[in-house]
C-alpha cells in the first residue's frame, strides 16, 4: 500500500522567508497530491494539489513541485505571513475512475511563523 | 464553509458507550470518507462508501462500523469505547475527481 513520509516535523521561519515542506511517496500508481493546511480545532482546508501529469503549479504565494521519477512532492510558501502559521499536511492518492482511492497522508508539519 | 456537515460538534461520553456520528456531504457528492485524528496526530483514514456501498477500508477497528445512506448521508457507529478512541472525527466528500473537502469535524471525548 502506499506510504507517505513528511518532513519537516516542525517548522520556524521569520516573516517574509520562504518555507519548504517535503514529501516522499511510495506507490508509483499514485498520481494525485494534496496539500491541506489545517488550524488549530479546525479542518483541514485544501490549499494546492498536483497531478501525475503536471511538474509543478503555483497559486499566488504557494506552489507545488513534483519529481514523479524520485517519488517526492513538495510545497513552497514565499513571503510568508503569520496567517500562514498552521499545520501542513500532504498525502497521495491513487485515483481511477469515480470511486477515487483514499488519501494517504503525511505526519504533519507544524509551520510557525514569527512576526 | 466547505458545504459537508458533521453533527454533533461535541460529543462526551462514557468508557463502554455507544455512539453515531453523522456527516452530511456536499451536494452531488457521491463519495464519502472518515477519518480520525488524535491528538497531535496525523490524519488516519477509517473508511470510503461510494453511492451507498463500501469501497475502501483503512485502519478501523471491528468496534467501529459505518454506513451511507440512499440521500448520501453517512453514519459513523462506535461501539464499546474506550479512552482511547477520544478524538476529532473527520468526514469529507468527493465528486468524480480527487479532491476532498472536510467537514467542520466531531470532536468525542471518552470520559
Amino acid at each position: 500500500g502506499e506510504n507517505v513520509e513528511q518532513h519537516p516535523s516542525t517548522l520556524s521561519v521569520q516573516e517574509g522567508d520562504s518555507a519548504v515542506i517535503k514529501c516522499t511517496y511510495s506507490d508509483s500508481a499514485s498520481n494525485y497530491f494534496p496539500w491541506y493546511k489545517q488550524e488549530l480545532g479546525k479542518r483541514p482546508q485544501l490549499i494546492i494539489d498536483i497531478r501525475s501529469n503536471v511538474g509543478e503549479k503555483k497559486d499566488q504565494r504557494i506552489a507545488v513541485t513534483l519529481n514523479k521519477t524520485a517519488k517526492h512532492f513538495s510545497l513552497h510558501i514565499t513571503e510568508t505571513q503569520p496567517e500562514d502559521s498552521a499545520v501542513y499536511f500532504c498525502a497521495a492518492i491513487y485515483a481511477v475512475g469515480g470511486s477515487q482511492g483514499n488519501l494517504i497522508f503525511g505526519k504533519g508539519t507544524k509551520l510557525s511563523v514569527k512576526p | 464553509d466547505s458545504g459537508v456537515t458533521q453533527t454533533p460538534k461535541h460529543l462526551i461520553t462514557a468508557t463502554g458507550q455507544r455512539v453515531t456520528l453523522r456527516c452530511s456531504p456536499r451536494s452531488g457528492d457521491l463519495s464519502v470518507y472518515w477519518y480520525q485524528q488524535s491528538l497531535d496526530q496525523g490524519l488516519q483514514f477509517l473508511i470510503q462508501y461510494y453511492n451507498g456501498e463500501e469501497r475502501a477500508k483503512g485502519n478501523i477497528l471491528e468496534r467501529f462500523s459505518a454506513q451511507q445512506f440512499p440521500d448520501l448521508h453517512s453514519e459513523l457507529n462506535l461501539s464499546s469505547l474506550e479512552l482511547g478512541d477520544s478524538a476529532l472525527y473527520f468526514c469529507a466528500s468527493s465528486e468524480g475527481g480527487s479532491e476532498q473537502f472536510f467537514g467542520p469535524g466531531t470532536r468525542l471525548t471518552v470520559l
